[in-house]
């Protein structure tokens, strides 16, 4: 049973640049959530697809946007990066099945280190 | 959503039992209380989840009292691969389409 992966598992950047983080969820799963976290700082929440729309979202610019996949695979993409933008990125994926509510946890991968130079 | 409190830092040593208490004093009626694990470099692990009184599972415990304004997570018997970052989280029941907040954590290092 395939847990959720994400790639790169690294990624250097200069400011200016965009990039594309790519998140596959765990198997069975339809709904994938992205986090930020800083160093020393707990998981910050950016945005939630489901059925491939964004549906909630955190406190973060428009410079964050995200798309998801028929297959339930998703991206998250950054433009004009900042030094403030190096952080660990996290997916996470959950199971809704159609249902408005799960009471499933939510499962983690292990995340992309992105550093911005 | 409800803020809640927990200790920056803890030691024990290995053998112990590990008690790391979190704090919620505005907890809402339908909020479930979440512990999650975070191993450096690693995305957070689920540890257990509970709404009143106790629960337990293979891995540790989540102690409730009646009031639910705190909650008690027990690590029964620590080893070194123990020590990791531990949220202590609040939240409705539907945690699959929930926008978990998380606060900065209780370290936790297990000594030798």
């Amino acid at each position: 049973d395939a847990g959720v992966t994400q790639s790169p598992t690294h990624l250097i950047k200069t400011r200016g640049q965009q990039v594309t983080l790519r998140c596959s969820p765990k198997s069975g799963h339809d709904t994938v959530s992205w986090y930020q976290q800083a160093l020393g700082q707990g998981p910050q929440f950016i945005f939630q697809y489901y059925e491939e729309e964004e549906r909630q979202r955190g406190n973060f610019p428009d410079r964050f946007s995200g798309h998801q996949f028929p297959n339930y695979s998703s991206e998250l993409n950054v433009n004009a990066l900042l030094l403030g933008d190096s952080a660990l990125y996290l997916c996470a994926s959950s199971l809704l099945g159609g249902r408005v509510e799960s009471n499933q946890p939510q499962h983690f991968g292990d995340g992309t280190r992105l550093s911005i130079l | 959503l409800a803020k809640t409190t927990q200790p920056i830092s803890m030691d024990s040593y290995e053998g112990q039992e590990v008690n790391i208490t979190c704090s919620h004093n505005n907890i809402a009626t339908n909020d479930y209380i979440t512990w999650y694990q975070q191993f450096p470099s690693q995305g957070p692990r689920f540890i257990i989840q509970g709404y009143k009184t106790k629960v337990t599972n293979e891995v540790a415990s989540l102690f409730i009292p009646a009031d639910r304004k705190s909650s008690t997570l027990s690590l029964p018997r620590v080893s070194l691969s123990d020590t990791a970052v531990y949220y202590c989280l609040v939240g409705r029941a539907n945690f699959g389409n929930e926008k978990l907040t998380f606060g900065t954590g209780t370290r936790l290092t297990i000594i030798p």
